[in-house]
């Protein structure tokens, strides 16, 4: 069955340093999301991407992030310094329709110090 | 703006019994709602949605949802729980137009335990 595949798992950085996470959607999907949680918070949008561009975005997706998809497999989130308070769980999403289904990758546990 | 509140973070039962997982909606209009399952160390699964269709909808693993607009309700219910169902539960409305995921809001999640 086709999923959708994070790496890595769980990453320990410093305060102020770039994260890239990784992301595999599944092949024939169009539309990528991330999404985060934070430790005891809900669940919270980040960012929505389409067509090589970012269709939707949450107040919490400033400056410092940034979303790619740099070749036909890969959706990437990166943070350009990060804070302690970016330390959270990050899923990745794909779907095949603006309004299909989306289908979560296991998720990326960032950890800040 | 769209909202869920999911009324119980922690639901415990004995295998076999009925599981409740409770969830009530805000929405300025007719919302889609989902709910989804976690387990340990695995991605956010989709057990099933709501999408202005049939009130009552059933889901994966015998689970099923039922829309109750009087009540703002959207509640997750299975007759009979057994071991494999110990996750967390999400409870989610989508505030991206109308029919469509695109931005999902979750609910803080209920841990089901089931217990021999």
């Amino acid at each position: 069955e086709p999923e959708v595949t994070q790496t890595p798992s769980h990453q320990v950085t410093q305060m102020g340093q770039e994260v890239i996470l990784r992301c595999v959607p599944i092949s024939n999907h169009l539309y990528f999301y991330w999404y985060r949680q934070i430790l005891g918070q809900k669940v919270e949008f980040l960012v929505s991407f389409y067509n090589n561009e970012i269709s939707e975005k949450s107040e919490i997706f400033d400056d410092q992030f940034s979303v790619e998809r740099p070749d036909g497999s890969n959706f990437t989130l990166k943070i350009r310094s990060t804070k302690l308070e970016d330390s959270a769980m990050y899923f990745c999403a794909s779907s095949g329709r603006a309004d299909g289904e989306l289908f979560f990758g296991e998720g990326s546990r960032l950890t800040v110090l | 703006a769209q909202s869920v509140t999911q009324l119980d973070s922690h639901v415990s039962v004995s295998e076999g019994t009925p599981v409740l997982l409770r969830c009530n909606y805000s929405s300025s209009y007719s919302p889609s709602l989902f709910w989804y399952v976690q387990h340990p160390n695995k991605g956010l699964q989709l057990l099933l949605k709501y999408t202005s269709a049939a009130t009552l909808v059933k889901g994966i693993n015998g689970f099923e949802a039922e829309f109750k607009k009087s009540e703002t309700s959207f509640h997750l219910t299975k007759p009979s729980a057994h071991m494999s169902d110990a996750a967390e539960y999400f409870c989610v409305v989508s505030e991206g137009f109308s029919g469509g995921y695109n931005k999902l809001i979750f609910g803080a999640g209920t841990r089901l335990a089931v217990h021999p």
